[in-house]
């Protein structure tokens, strides 16, 4: 059982292009989280999304950050018209649906370290 | 603000000494996980501590939890070069138990 897969591993983009990164979850499940990670800091939270569906984006910048879980294919972390604050690592992480004996452990990936030029 | 805060946030010990970080949180939660981080790699998690549990075993770690204090410990025996990581500790926040608020972590170092 493969863990979460983020890709690309690392990626660098000039101010004003768009980065998209991608999360692929845990087989079985249907539960996906992102956190920016700073450096030399904890991670904070930015969304959570289930399938289709955003639960809860309190922690995503109201501008040029969005995030999408489709039914079929990764989650999608996108950021338009980058800045170099932008530069940072992207964890996402995936847990099972709840209810089940582990719920609320969150598998992480490898993270994207974005670089903004 | 940060809901949990690890202390210290840095420590260096000799192998096969005992390493014991701290994690101080502000609101009441359900749960409170360790994780760590190895430099530039993603997250590995350690040991989930609930609410309603006081102390933990896995291997050579040991986390203890205090609601009164609204802290935890994270020790870890006989360390280890491969124990060189950062410690995060991370707890769900009041209102739910999805959304996992982190520290600053504390970087452990072993020296050999």
């Amino acid at each position: 059982n493969a863990g979460v897969m983020q890709n690309p591993r690392h990626l660098v983009r000039r101010r004003g292009q768009e980065a998209r990164l991608r999360c692929s979850p845990m087989k079985g499940h249907s539960h996906v989280y992102w956190y920016r990670q700073l450096p030399e800091e904890g991670l904070k939270f930015m969304v959570y999304l289930q399938k289709e569906n955003i639960i809860d984006e309190s922690g995503m910048p109201k501008e040029r950050f969005s995030a999408e879980f489709p039914k079929e294919g990764p989650s999608i972390l996108r950021i338009q018209q980058v800045v170099r604050g932008d530069s940072a690592a992207y964890f996402c992480a995936s847990s099972p649906p709840p209810g089940l004996s582990s719920y609320n452990e969150q598998f992480f990936g490898p993270g994207t370290r974005l670089t903004v030029l | 603000s940060q809901q949990g805060e690890e202390d210290p946030q840095a420590l260096s010990i000799q192998e096969g000494e005992n390493a014991t970080m701290n994690c101080s949180y502000k609101t009441s939660i359900n749960n409170l996980q360790w994780y760590r981080q190895n430099s530039g790699r993603g997250l590995v998690h350690l040991i989930l501590i609930r609410s309603n549990e006081r102390e933990k075993h896995s291997g050579r770690l040991r986390v203890t939890l205090d609601t009164s204090k609204k802290s935890s410990s994270l020790l870890i025996t006989a360390s280890r070069a491969a124990d060189t990581a950062s410690y995060f500790c991370a707890t769900d926040a009041w209102r739910s138990n999805y959304q996992l608020i982190w520290g600053a972590g504390t970087k452990l170092i072993i020296k050999p």
